[in-house]
């Protein structure tokens, strides 16, 4: 298995230029989830997935659209990218249940100029 | 709102030296919490959960309801142990979301 995977791994983008972020999980996962990590902050949740077809705005949600067509899919977009998105995404994945692990993939590190 | 603080940015410790990371957590119903961390060019990975009451890899994690902390504690850190570290709170709602510290960057020096 290959658990949580992210495309791309890296990516540098202009002001106002748009991207999709995927993220695929092939443990049968209903709960999905983006993240970004930055210095000082830790981890916060962008958006998240509590099944197919459905998503859900987390603590940092604005300039960012999320899309969960397929059970085993999550895509992060950014419609006009701003230098103040420029972070390291994390997607996650776990089932149900209050002390089951989320399961992380590797990061997408995306720099905005 | 839940809150998590680490209050401690970064930590050096020397090898062999006891290491504890602090984390205080603000949160109005009965929490659950974990410890997740992050080695270098690895993927952030869970080291243990309160539930369970384990040590993984010599940590172990007290959850104080009283003074809302959850410290983690090694007695004798290892070089192994370099990575950065976040303590995580979960909400017991039917989203699963967790709440994270900002971390603390563990370096165990030689």
């Amino acid at each position: 298995n290959a658990g949580v995977t992210q495309t791309p791994k890296f990516r540098v983008l202009k002001t106002g230029q748009s991207m999709t972020l995927l993220c695929a999980q092939d443990m049968n996962h209903e709960y999905m989830y983006w993240y970004r990590q930055d210095p000082g902050m830790g981890l916060r949740l962008i958006h998240y997935s509590v099944g197919e077809g459905t998503t859900a705005k987390g603590e940092v949600p604005d300039g960012y659209n999320v899309s969960r067509l397929k059970k085993q899919n999550f895509l992060l977009g950014l419609e006009s990218a701003a230098p103040s998105q420029t972070s390291v995404y994390f997607c996650a994945s776990t089932t149900a249940g209050v002390y089951n692990e989320q399961f992380f993939g590797p990061g997408t590190r995306l720099t905005v100029l | 709102a839940q809150r998590v603080t680490q209050p401690e940015k970064l930590l050096s410790v020397f090898k062999g030296a006891p290491v504890e990371l602090k984390c205080n957590y603000s949160y109005s119903g009965s929490p659950e919490l974990f410890w997740y961390v992050q080695y270098s060019r690895q993927r952030l990975q869970l080291l243990l959960r309160h539930i369970s009451r384990e040590s993984i890899k010599g940590f172990t994690a007290d959850l104080n309801k009283g003074e809302t902390s959850f410290h983690l504690k090694k007695p004798f850190a290892q070089e192994e142990d370099s990575a950065m570290y976040y303590c995580a709170l979960i909400k017991r709602s039917n989203d699963y979301k967790l709440s994270f510290g900002a971390g603390t960057t563990v370096t165990v020096r030689a």
